[in-house]
């Protein structure tokens, strides 16, 4: 089975410019995923979906960053304008169970973010 | 909302040696906890994981982790590690409809 595919791998861009990230979770999945792992820390959840719904986004600073997940399945986060503190690996996951959290999340490669 | 705590954020140790990576949470719900591993290069992924039951879990790759429910504490072990268990380890706690990460523990295992 495919596992979880991220683009790009890696992206510098300079502060105040703006990134996108792309997501296509494990097929069949219904539950996705974004964190965001700064250095030296474990990740944090950005937003979770559920099929097209946002399931939870409190975690998610709204006023620069957006997602949304296209029919269900790939899902896009941006950062509109970047902030160096937005330097980070972004991580997204799929989980097939609906109830999401409690069930075994399936973890992309992630995109390392460095903003200059 | 949930927090976890991992300590020894370095581990250096031999090969043979003996493992335990201690994990505390703080959650006032019924809690689910899990180990998450990443190799140098790869993903993030499951080492084990527990819902219910037996309080002594077996994963992948050897390791087990005992959840005390007094203690609130998800401590990992393994009785002889390898050089291919070099790696991040993460704790997680499922409550409150999502995972919350520690800050993990980086081990390294020498030949």
């Amino acid at each position: 089975e495919a596992g979880v595919a991220q683009s790009p791998r890696y992206k510098i861009i300079e502060k105040r410019q703006s990134v996108a990230f792309w997501c296509n979770p494990i097929s069949g999945h219904a539950t996705l995923y974004w964190y965001q792992q700064i250095l030296g820390q474990g990740p944090k959840l950005l937003i979770q979906f559920q099929n097209n719904g946002v399931v939870d986004d409190s975690q998610l600073p709204k006023d620069r960053f957006s997602a949304e997940r296209l029919k269900g399945v790939d899902s896009t986060l941006k950062i509109q304008p970047a902030k160096l503190e937005d330097s980070a690996v972004y991580l997204c996951a799929s989980s097939l169970d609906p109830r999401g959290w409690g069930y075994e999340q399936y973890f992309g490669p992630g995109t390392r973010l460095t903003v200059t | 909302a949930q927090s976890v705590s991992q300590h020894n954020h370095h581990v250096i140790l031999s090969e043979a040696a003996s493992l335990e990576l201690g994990c505390n949470y703080s959650y006032g719900g019924t809690v689910n906890l899990f180990w998450y591993v990443q190799y140098p290069g790869q993903h993030l992924q499951l080492l084990l994981k527990y819902f219910s039951g037996d309080p002594l879990v077996k994963g992948i790759k050897g390791f087990e982790a005992e959840f005390i429910k007094s203690k609130f504490s998800f401590n990992l072990r393994k009785p002889s590690v390898q050089w291919s268990d070099t790696a991040e380890y993460f704790c997680a706690v499922g409550g409150n409809n999502r995972l919350a990460f520690g800050k993990g523990n980086q081990v390294v295992v020498i030949p």
